[in-house]
């Protein structure tokens, strides 16, 4: 079955710095979704990809689909107390599966 | 999301009852979810429903179980054969299967 795997699974950066957090799929995807969890909360809707290749970005965060749309990657810029969270990627295939998240932490 | 609802914030209950957790949309979304996270770990889908008065089991269904009455409430009952309930309970809605999910605010239940 369809199965979506995101690494690293926690991630400590220091402040003003930058990271990525990736996200695979065994299957080629429809989409593929981004969510952020702060500490304490829900997941909230980031954003969605659906083409080959495609970039998005929101401000520091950048989001990219591969070619052959069966992996992503979230890449954040010079890192902020506010990115602080867990980050989930969501892989449409037959149905939306989450992948474990990134738990980011973030040193002043 | 404001337009999920999710009562109440934290559940206490005894080893060996049935708990209900409340979950009511007021998005007009056909599908609803439920979601387990347990500490550090991702989300592990329990039920969903795609339409009113039908639902399907997800990846561990097992000591759970759900109605869809209604298409604003989708109720879930965790029972005592649920060897280990405590967790953190997430409902989520979407116009569609497949489609953008929006979660609740999310139960903490907790079994002693």
């Amino acid at each position: 079955g369809q199965q979506v795997m995101q690494i690293p699974q926690y991630q400590h950066v220091q402040e003003g710095e930058d990271f990525t957090t990736y996200c695979n799929s065994s299957t080629t995807l429809s989409n593929i979704q981004w969510y952020k969890q702060r500490p304490g909360g829900h997941p909230v809707f980031l954003i969605q990809l659906v083409k080959s290749g495609e970039v998005k970005k929101q401000k520091r965060l950048t989001f990219q689909f591969g070619e052959a749309k069966k992996n992503s990657s979230l890449h954040i810029t010079a890192t902020q107390t506010t990115d602080v969270g867990t980050y989930f990627c969501a892989g449409n295939d037959y149905k939306l599966s989450f992948g474990a998240g990134t738990t980011v932490t973030v040193r002043a | 999301d404001g337009g999920i609802t999710q009562s109440p914030k934290y559940l206490f209950r005894k080893e060996g009852q049935n708990v209900t957790l409340s979950c009511e949309q007021n998005l007009n979304h056909d599908a609803m979810y439920w979601y387990r996270q347990d500490p550090g770990q991702g989300l592990r889908l329990i039920y969903y429903s795609q339409i009113v008065n039908d639902f399907q089991k997800g990846d561990i269904a097992e000591g759970y179980s759900v109605s869809r009455e209604k298409k604003e409430s989708f109720p879930l009952t965790v029972t005592s054969a649920q060897k280990n309930p405590t967790a953190f309970y997430l409902c989520a809605t979407s116009w569609a299967p497949k489609e953008t999910q929006y979660f609740g605010p999310g139960t903490r239940l907790l079994v002693l």
